[in-house]
């Protein structure tokens, strides 16, 4: 069995700042993703990576920057934090070709 | 991917079989349905996944009907650990697998 691995598991930052997350998998899985969950909807794709160096824009990729540095990691930056904005990234990974995502428990943002 | 409906919630005592439904009127031939489950603070985890057959494992029943229109995830003899929010999906079988279309699901509360 692997393991996801995000930090920090929670973020507080201020308006306008740029904030980092981090995710870790030790699947030796190929694609690896982000989601942002708000509360009371569903996941929303962010970014994905199909292999190292690889970065492909999701649905809701304005705002935000990603980085797939190694396979094994990526990561992504909030490029200016928006006010009162609250949030759960999820991070998660798969084998190319294959459909089962497995997930992080998630870093919950939070914006002063 | 095509687009599912679920309840936005379900009650079950312990010790109960639970149906949770989804429709999916719109599935084309390819799409396998794929359920995962979330609790707070964690990332979704997967289910189980089918592609017309019913499939069963571990965890879950997965019942598909013959037209593919709809199905239902059952769980037998829940526990208090089942409560979790249940979200049924559809992923194409071929080409990119990146974007993961995840609805709000159905939140399933269990009562000792």
């Amino acid at each position: 069995g692997g393991i996801i691995t995000q930090t920090p598991k929670f973020l507080i930052g201020q308006e306008g700042q740029k904030l980092t997350l981090k995710c870790q998998q030790n699947f030796n899985h190929d694609t690896m993703y982000w989601y942002r969950q708000d509360s009371g909807k569903g996941l929303r794709l962010i970014y994905y990576s199909i292999t190292e160096n690889d970065l492909q824009k999701g649905d809701l990729s304005e705002g935000y920057d990603a980085s797939r540095e190694k396979k094994s990691s990526f990561s992504l930056t909030v490029t200016s934090a928006q006010k009162n904005e609250m949030a759960v990234f999820l991070c998660a990974s798969s084998i190319w070709g294959k459909n089962t995502l497995y997930f992080g428990a998630g870093t919950r943002l939070s914006v002063l | 991917d095509a687009k599912t409906t679920q309840p936005d919630s379900m009650e079950s005592t312990e010790g109960e079989t639970v149906h949770l439904p989804c429709s999916h009127a719109t599935i084309s031939g390819n799409e396998y349905i794929y359920w995962y489950r979330q609790v707070p603070l964690q990332g979704p985890e997967y289910v189980t996944h089918g592609l017309q057959q019913n499939t069963t494992n571990s965890m879950a029943f997965l019942a598909i009907a013959s037209d593919r229109k709809s199905s239902t995830l059952i769980l037998p003899h829940v526990s208090l650990r089942d409560a979790a929010v249940y979200h049924c999906i559809l992923r194409n079988s071929g080409g990119s697998n990146a974007k993961l279309t995840f609805g709000k699901g159905t939140k399933l509360s269990v009562k000792s």
